[in-house]
Parts: structure tokens; C-alpha cells; sequence
């Protein structure tokens, strides 16, 4: 069974479309996370959710909204999409936020064209 | 502002030797260091974690030192071995609800058989 799983893997759109990226784990973590690897491959975090709570949102535009069902799931949807959103997206769980040690998704490579 | 950074993108190693990976940051509230491993196509994996109370953390063939007043780590692989080839990453946090990660930009190692 994968411990954070994220779907899709690969996702193309066009510009102006909206799109969702679902991730789930089944680690029984409180804390989930999104980040960006972007095309200078560095990997920065978007959004951290607490027990479905929004904990931190890292100055990312208003287009880009995550949602959290229930624990176990945090979903991205971004809203009219620009071409310099293409980057891939991990979706990462730790048991609290207390303990740093994340695991990650597989990534979801979003190209926009 | 790059916080933590990791200076060598590249490192080639032979199997058997010793790989030695290195990282330094500059803000000093960081109190916990993570290296993750990350092969092509798939999300980090975590590898070995140290507090900032420590400067050694030792598990199996990998070790982190910590060396607080240089604001440097490295991992130690011995020895290396080809499946090890993959792209690393240090990640430095500051311990609290928040569980975020501020990652380096990565160095990849390349084992030679």
C-alpha cells in the first residue's frame, strides 16, 4: 500500500484552465503538506494543514487553493493556470508538526501550455 | 534569501568508497537537519534526521555530523553502493506545529560501479 499517494502523475493543461491535484495518505498522519519542485529544482513548501487545519500558506497566489475533506486527504485545485505554474507538485504527510520527518508522494509533473 | 544550501551539485563516487555529501545554512533557529533521497520520477525519501543537540546521528551505512558553529552538515555513505545514485537533499527546520522544510537545492551523487 502507498503511504501518500497523489494523483494524477502527469497532468497537461492550457493556459486559463483549472485543475485538481488529489493527494491522500493512509500513515495516519495529522500534518499534510504541499510543495513545489520548481524547474531549478528547488523544493519549497505551498501549504501546511493541521488536523484539516490551514497552518501555513507560503505567499502563494490567491489562484492556488488547497482543501482538506478530512485528515487523511489535501487536495490542490489552482485556478486559471499560467504558464510559470508548470513545476511538479509533492503532496508530503508527517505524524505531527512537531516531528519534521516528511514523507512524500510520488509528484505530480503539471505542464502548462 | 537561500537558507540552506548545498554548494556541490554533483558528486561522483566510486563503489565501496566513502560518498560525503555537504550542506551549510545560515539562519541559526534551525534546530533539526533531514537528508532525503531522491531518485527521477518519484518523491523524496526520508534517509536520517539529527537535532541540533547532537552532532552525530549514525544508521546503518549512512551518518549526519552537525557541526553548529560552521552551520554545516554532511552525510556520510559508506560505502557506496550504485543503487545509492540518486539526487540528495538536505532539509533544515525549526521545530514547531508547523513541520515545514526548507530544502537545499540538491546534489547528485553518482556511484560507479
Amino acid at each position: 500500500d502507498t503511504a501518500v499517494s497523489q494523483t494524477p502523475k502527469y497532468l497537461v493543461t492550457q493556459m486559463g484552465n483549472d485543475k485538481s491535484i488529489k493527494c491522500e495518505q493512509n500513515l495516519g498522519h495529522d500534518t499534510m503538506y504541499w510543495y513545489k519542485q520548481d524547474s531549478k529544482k528547488f523544493l519549497k513548501i505551498m501549504f501546511s494543514y493541521n488536523n484539516k487545519e490551514l497552518i501555513i500558506n507560503e505567499t502563494v497566489p490567491n489562484r492556488f487553493s488547497p482543501k482538506s475533506p478530512d485528515k487523511a486527504h489535501l487536495n490542490l485545485h489552482i485556478n486559471s493556470l499560467e504558464l510559470g505554474d508548470s513545476a511538479v507538485y509533492f503532496c508530503a504527510s508527517s505524524q505531527d508538526g512537531l516531528i519534521p520527518e516528511a514523507f512524500f508522494g510520488q509528484g505530480t509533473r503539471l505542464t502548462v501550455v | 534569501d537561500q537558507q540552506v544550501k548545498q554548494n556541490s551539485p554533483s558528486l561522483s563516487v566510486q563503489e565501496g568508497r566513502i560518498s560525503i555529501l555537504n550542506c551549510d545554512y545560515t539562519n541559526s533557529m534551525f534546530d533539526y537537519f533531514l537528508w532525503y533521497k531522491k531518485y527521477p520520477a518519484e518523491g523524496p525519501t526520508f534517509l536520517i534526521s539529527i537535532s541540533s543537540i547532537k552532532d552525530k546521528n549514525e544508521d546503518g551505512r549512512f551518518t549526519v555530523f552537525l557541526n553548529k558553529s560552521a552551520k554545516h552538515l554532511s552525510l556520510h555513505i559508506v560505502p557506496s553502493q550504485p543503487g545509492d545514485s540518486a539526487v540528495y537533499f538536505c532539509a533544515a527546520s525549526v521545530i514547531s506545529n508547523t513541520g515545514k522544510l526548507i530544502f537545499g537545492q540538491g546534489t547528485t551523487l553518482q556511484v560507479k560501479p
